[in-house]
This record gives structure tokens, C-alpha cells and sequence, in this order.
């Protein structure tokens, strides 16, 4: 099947820090990428969406400039939590999908920590 | 009424049980479904993807989907306590499209 890694798997950081996380596509090219955030005991809140090569999509309520996503390759994209506060705490998601197909693949999670 | 509809649970239910998980959906155009399954702390995992109605085997798992009741079911057969976690219903209405998750059903199997 089809593998993505995250990575870190958990992060804690203090407040005021820039966190990055890593998505990778291991064994197929990632034309889409998805980013989530599910806080405990929910679902998952679909936070932006980014296709290879061009500008992310966020959903409304999403600050592009607080979460910034990069997908710079069909194997790699970023999410970076920049100025970090104790309420962006939460299990990041990172989802990837290949051209022409609708099923997507998640990565491990990341569990971040601001303090 | 929100878009896609699941039990949150959780079920419990004894080891070697059938396991019948449902979602409800509002919007008619939606085509292609998929399971998925999530353990605690843990990036959901991809169990079925289905397209269009009909019946899938895998294992264990058959998911079916019934688009004229705007309903879909994933069935567990012999329940193991490996099955316990959350399971997550997702679905669009083109391959391009995001997904629309339901809330998740929190599943239990005792031993």
C-alpha cells in the first residue's frame, strides 16, 4: 500500500517559536496533499489543501500566514506553525493523494506542544 | 442537518461479534466512500474505498453502499480487540474533490 511519513511524530515547542512539520510520499507521487487538525476525541478539521507546485488552499477560518504550506515537490510538503501559542496545540495531519485517484493516504500525526 | 452523519459510539461490543458501523450522507453527488480506521494518537489507515453502490470484500471487512438511501455500512466480521478504535467514514463527489469525514464511530471489542 501506499506509505507517507510524517514527521516529527511530537514536537513541544516554546510559545513564540516556528514549528515545522514534514509530509512525505514514499512509493507514490503526491499530487495533492491534505492538512488536518483533530483535537481529542474529534474528527479531523481539514485545514488546507495543496497541489504540487502551487499555492495552498485554506479553509475559511484557517490563518494562511499563522500555518504556512509548502508543496514543493510530488513527495514533500511542509506545514509550518510559525509563532507558536499554546492554543495552536494539537494532532497535525498531514494526507496525500496521486493524480486520478480519490482515496487519500495519512501520515502518523503530529502531536504538538506549545508552551 | 451535517452533511455526513455517523453513531459517535462508542460500541462495545464481545470478541467474534459482527460489527455493523453506518454513516448517513445529505448530498446526492457523492461517489466515491472510503473507510478508514484510527488508533488512538495514531493518522487514520485506509480500510475500503468504494466507488459508486455496491458491495466490497476484504477479509474481514465488507463495506456496502446503498446511494438511493444515501446510506453505507462497513461490516466487521469476528470482531478481534486489534478492531478497537475509531472509525472514520469519508467521502467526495469527484476524485479531484476533498473528502467529507463524518464524526467518527469509537469502537470497543472485549475479550
Amino acid at each position: 500500500g501506499a506509505v507517507v511519513s510524517q514527521h516529527p511524530s511530537r514536537v513541544i515547542c516554546k510559545s513564540g517559536t516556528s514549528v515545522k512539520i514534514e509530509c512525505r510520499s514514499l512509493d507514490f507521487q503526491a499530487t495533492t496533499m491534505f492538512w488536518y487538525r483533530q483535537f481529542p476525541k474529534q474528527s479531523l478539521m481539514l485545514m488546507a489543501t495543496s497541489n504540487e507546485g502551487s499555492k495552498a488552499t485554506y479553509e475559511q477560518g484557517v490563518e494562511k500566514d499563522k500555518f504556512l504550506i509548502n508543496h514543493a515537490s510530488l513527495t514533500l510538503s511542509t506545514l509550518t506553525v510559525t509563532s507558536a501559542h499554546p492554543e495552536d496545540s494539537s494532532f497535525y495531519i498531514c494526507s496525500a493523494r496521486t493524480g486520478g485517484r480519490a482515496e487519500a493516504f495519512f501520515g502518523q500525526g503530529t502531536r504538538l506542544t506549545v508552551v | 442537518q451535517k452533511e455526513v452523519e455517523q453513531d459517535p459510539g462508542p460500541l462495545s461490543v464481545p470478541e467474534g461479534a459482527i460489527v455493523s458501523l453506518n454513516c448517513t450522507y445529505s448530498n446526492s453527488a457523492f461517489q466515491y466512500f472510503m473507510w478508514y480506521r484510527q488508533y488512538s494518537r495514531k493518522g487514520p489507515e485506509l480500510l475500503m474505498y468504494t466507488y459508486s453502490s455496491g458491495n466490497k470484500e476484504d477479509g474481514r471487512f465488507t463495506a456496502q453502499v446503498d446511494k438511493s438511501s444515501k446510506y453505507i455500512s462497513l461490516f466487521i466480521r469476528d470482531s478481534q480487540p486489534s478492531d478497537s478504535a475509531t472509525y472514520l467514514c469519508a467521502m467526495s463527489a469527484t476524485y479531484g474533490q476533498n473528502f467529507v469525514f463524518g464524526p467518527g464511530t469509537r469502537l470497543s471489542v472485549l475479550p
